[in-house]
């Protein structure tokens, strides 16, 4: 059982176009980071959220943590054929020294 | 900057062979995690290090060992290797048991048993 739900698994869209990425737990967590990464290539950390509600935007991604801390999301505004990668959130659960855990991914392919 | 180095960066070995595989931290990190990542699945943690102790340990076989050594650089023990065992292996580092779970991680090391 997938402790991290992310929807959806594949997504691909024209560029210039907007997405959203959601990530989903029944669990609390007490951090939650969105990774991307490249074929072959090690996630690359973009963000990380640890306040419920909290919202951080880089450029024209911008990432929202759930109230209860146990969802997020990842909303990109006019993608660009850059974006394309996998994006894996990621989390450490509440009152847990477990290590981080890793989200299904979603494959996004922006086309020209 | 300096980034996590893992090496080698492709490996192919036979069944039952064994595979050391190794994770040199970024500078000043003393806390290395290894995780597994299958084809089109997610990374999977196996193990992490602080200090040159064992601080975790998640899913990783019993044939599969490690040790992080006083330069803080680690190594992945595979033996009796099996045709599951190939994947992508990527280390991570970071300063300390990060509470927000921030890691830089390795561009990982692949491994193909045959």
């Amino acid at each position: 059982t997938q402790l991290l739900e992310q929807s959806p698994q594949f997504l691909s869209i024209q560029e210039g176009e907007n997405l959203t990425v959601y990530c989903n737990s029944s669990s609390v967590f007490s951090s939650l980071q969105w990774y991307r990464q490249e074929p072959g290539e090690g996630p690359v950390l973009l963000v990380t959220v640890v306040t419920g509600g909290e919202v951080k935007k880089l450029k024209r991604l911008t990432f929202q943590f759930g109230d209860a801390r146990k969802d997020s999301s990842l909303h990109i505004t006019a993608a660009q054929t850059g974006d394309t990668g996998l994006y894996l959130c990621a989390g450490k659960l509440a009152g847990s020294a477990r290590q981080l855990t890793f989200g299904s991914g979603t494959q996004l392919t922006v086309l020209p | 900057a300096a980034g996590v180095i893992q090496s080698p960066r492709h490996l192919i070995k036979e069944k039952r062979e064994t595979a050391t595989l190794k994770c040199y931290p970024i500078p000043r990190h003393d806390t290395v995690y290894w995780y597994q990542q299958g084809p089109g699945q997610d990374p999977q943690f196996l193990i992490s290090f602080y200090e040159k102790m064992q601080s975790d340990k998640g899913s990783i076989p019993d044939r599969f060992s490690a040790q992080q050594f006083s330069d803080y650089h680690s190594e992945l023990n595979m033996s009796s290797l099996e045709l599951g065992d190939s994947a992508l292996y990527f280390c991570a580092s970071s300063l300390g048991l990060v509470n927000t779970g921030e890691l830089f991680f390795g561009e990982g090391s692949r491994l193909t048993v045959l």
